[in-house]
């Protein structure tokens, strides 16, 4: 059965500083994997998408990277601002033969920017 | 937002009467999916379905019942509500030709007393 961890469940920063989000699965045959950001009480807006063959993908300030053998992504956060506060959630796409296997999603890492 | 719009955004309804949430897409996808997100469990998918009146179990259905007649709407029912069952849920689609990029609506929040 294919789990996701995300460490740590919360992470305060000062702004301006850099930072990593951890992202663990335990089975390796996944499709593709996808991180998320959740503002409270608000839906999930997605980040970036690594199909299963890639290493890494990049948006602005955000740059995510994937491991697939050792089961592990990061997401990496430059120059963080206050505005990024949010929760960050990363989910593995289970890979059935094709390209339509579930999300198992993480708990999620809460990150708070101070000014 | 992928052009998917959830009915209602918030809702209070009493144990054991039927409650029915609604999902529509404006672009045609043909996966659709019903999550409930819980503290401490994360999101966990309850149904999905990849066609007009195709659909399958997630991990938590129980007490959920499904319905996609029209390729745009995908329905979740309790047929009676219980506490358990107080949650934010959310409708997503899958967009194939992206790479299988997963799209989320706003949710709905439901209490049920």
């Amino acid at each position: 059965k294919q789990e996701v961890t995300q460490i740590p469940a919360a992470l305060s920063v000062p702004e301006g500083e850099n930072l990593v989000l951890n992202c663990s699965f335990t089975d390796s045959a996944i499709y593709n994997l996808q991180w998320f950001r959740q503002d409270p009480g608000k839906g999930l807006t997605s980040l970036l998408l690594i199909q299963s063959s890639q290493r890494e993908q990049t948006s602005g300030r955000l740059n995510a990277s994937l491991d697939k053998s050792s089961g592990r992504s990061t997401l990496y956060i430059a120059a963080s601002q206050p505005g990024d506060s949010a929760t960050y959630l990363c989910a593995v796409r289970r890979n059935y033969g094709g390209s339509q296997g579930n999300l198992i999603f993480g708990k999620g890492t809460k990150l708070s920017v101070k000014p | 937002d992928a052009g998917i719009t959830q009915s209602p955004r918030h809702k209070v309804t009493e144990t054991g009467t039927p409650v029915t949430l609604r999902c529509h897409q404006t672009e045609n996808h043909r996966y659709m999916y019903w999550y409930r997100q819980d503290p401490g469990h994360g999101l966990r998918l309850i149904h999905y379905s990849y066609g007009v009146k195709d659909t399958d179990k997630g991990e938590v259905s129980d007490g959920y019942s499904v319905s996609r007649s029209k390729t745009e709407d995908f329905l979740l029912t309790l047929e009676s509500a219980t506490s358990s069952q107080t949650s934010v849920y959310f409708c997503a689609i899958s967009v194939a030709g992206m790479g299988t990029e997963a799209f989320f609506g706003q949710g709905t929040r439901l209490t049920v007393v």
